[in-house]
């Protein structure tokens, strides 16, 4: 088994829909959770980080954390075309362990 | 303030080859790392560092070195190209260990012929 799952889309979606990305994971050493976005032929960006399960907002993204299903997901609310991109989720150790570990990545196309 | 920076931003190899990727960041940070980037494999970290004179091996270390004698240069050499190098790296910086947010470069493209 992967030690995480993302579905790599495309995902196509009409300016304004709610979209919702997920990545399931399998490791419960994992404490910091994290989303990445990469726009075409640029380095990924961070755009949110959670450290425990719940949910956290920021602007129309909101990234929620489930770790009695080892699950997370990243909403995005009134989608905008310039939110098209490929959106990764990451996951830390946390303490020593300093490694990184990313998804395959979805690619979003929002449909103006 | 230019973050990290990889020179160069796209390389063209022969089979055999070798070169080595440069990675500068002017953000003082501890950690770097060395990923590459290829379709429906993801990121993929070959070798990290945890500062200046340390090297770690990652997931896909093979065919690849890595140095830190100073704190802002990352340095990932290929020893001898192959067709199966030919991807995107990235280099990545990262303040601490309780510090999440990792900071990448614009990414060297590199072809293996």
């Amino acid at each position: 088994q992967k030690e995480v799952e993302q579905d790599p889309g495309p995902l196509s979606v009409p300016e304004g829909a709610i979209v919702s990305l997920n990545c399931t994971y399998s490791n419960s050493a994992f404490q910091y959770f994290m989303w990445y976005r990469q726009y075409s032929r640029k380095g990924p960006e961070l755009l949110m980080y959670t450290y425990s399960s719940g949910n956290k907002e920021d602007g129309r993204f909101t990234a929620q954390v489930d770790k009695s299903s080892k699950y997370i997901s990243l909403f995005i609310r009134d989608s905008q075309p310039s939110d098209s991109a490929t959106y990764l989720c990451a996951f830390h150790y946390g303490g020593a362990t300093n490694k990184l570990i990313f998804g395959t990545g979805t690619l979003l196309a929002v449909q103006p | 303030n230019a973050g990290v920076t990889q020179t160069p931003k796209f390389r063209v190899l022969k089979t055999g080859q070798s070169m080595t990727l440069l990675c500068a960041q002017d953000m003082n940070h501890e950690y770097m790392y060395w990923y590459r980037q290829d379709p429906g494999m993801g990121l993929r970290l070959i070798h990290y560092s945890v500062g200046e004179g340390t090297t770690a091996k990652g997931e896909v270390p093979d065919g690849y070195n890595v140095s830190r004698l100073k704190k802002q240069n990352f340095l990932l050499g290929l020893e001898s190209a192959a067709p199966s190098q030919t991807s995107v790296y990235f280099c990545v910086a990262r303040g601490g260990e309780m510090n999440t947010e990792a900071f990448f470069g614009q990414g060297t493209r590199l072809t293996v012929v």
